[in-house]
């Protein structure tokens, strides 16, 4: 089962920073936060992942909380090209050998 | 990363018959799962395939329903089985690169869309 509580769906203003918060209570200290997205036809994308710091790449930044028991994608100028399923993972780092489990994710709508 | 191609990329299918996807990667990885995702649904997870192994299966998945080859690190096939309509799903074929005691992304292709008539 899916270790992560995420609200069902959001709206965001084109143009305006889109926060997606994720729930992971229960995560291990060996466990890293990925987040992924799917828009409609496509498999899922990798955006970003991270430990216990914040990361930041060219599409999206992660902010991890200092307990860990929550995270906060953000992605700085929403587009409508944005729109889609965000799911936020938990996994633990094993050289990439265990699988992502999904749960059901976030429906982001971005409106002009 | 990976690109990761999966053929056919959709295909409807009468009920009782069978369908082998392809999925093919453009490099060498250690691991590759099938997943299903069904109309309106996330992911879930079929299998893990490792080459020179038998694929392990999660639980209400089992191998005489969803045969799996991995003959080598950069293929790997998925059978659905004697079809009926509640197989109609997206198959996903997902891969992680190889790596030592650090962390990957897995990375995924864009699915295979079956219908069962």
């Amino acid at each position: 089962d899916a270790k992560t509580t995420q609200p069902t769906s959001m709206d965001c203003a084109e143009g305006r920073a889109a926060n997606l918060p994720c729930n992971h209570s229960t995560i291990s200290g060996n466990e890293y936060v990925y987040w992924y997205r799917q828009i409609h036809s496509q498999g899922p994308q990798y955006i970003i992942h991270g430990l216990k710091n914040n990361e930041t790449n060219e599409m999206a930044s992660l902010i991890i909380t200092e307990d860990r028991k929550s995270s906060t994608l953000i992605l700085p100028h929403a587009t409508l090209r944005d729109t889609a399923v965000y799911y936020c993972i938990v996994r633990v780092a094993k050289g990439g050998n265990t699988p992502l489990v999904f749960g059901k994710g976030t429906r982001l709508s971005v409106i002009a | 990363s990976a690109v990761i191609s999966q053929k056919p990329s959709r295909d409807i299918c009468q009920r009782g018959t069978s369908l082998t996807i392809q999925c093919q990667v453009d490099s060498q990885v250690t691991m590759m799962f099938w997943y299903r995702q069904q109309p309106g649904q996330s992911l879930t997870l079929i299998a893990t395939a490792n080459q020179g192994s038998e694929a392990t299966y999660e639980s209400g998945f089992v191998i005489d329903k969803f045969p799996i080859s991995r003959p080598n690190l950069t293929f790997s096939t998925l059978t659905v089985s004697n079809m009926s309509p509640e197989d109609s799903s997206i198959y996903l074929c997902s891969v992680a690169l190889a790596t030592g005691t650090g962390n990957q992304p897995q990375h995924f292709g864009d699915g295979t869309r079956l219908s069962i008539l």
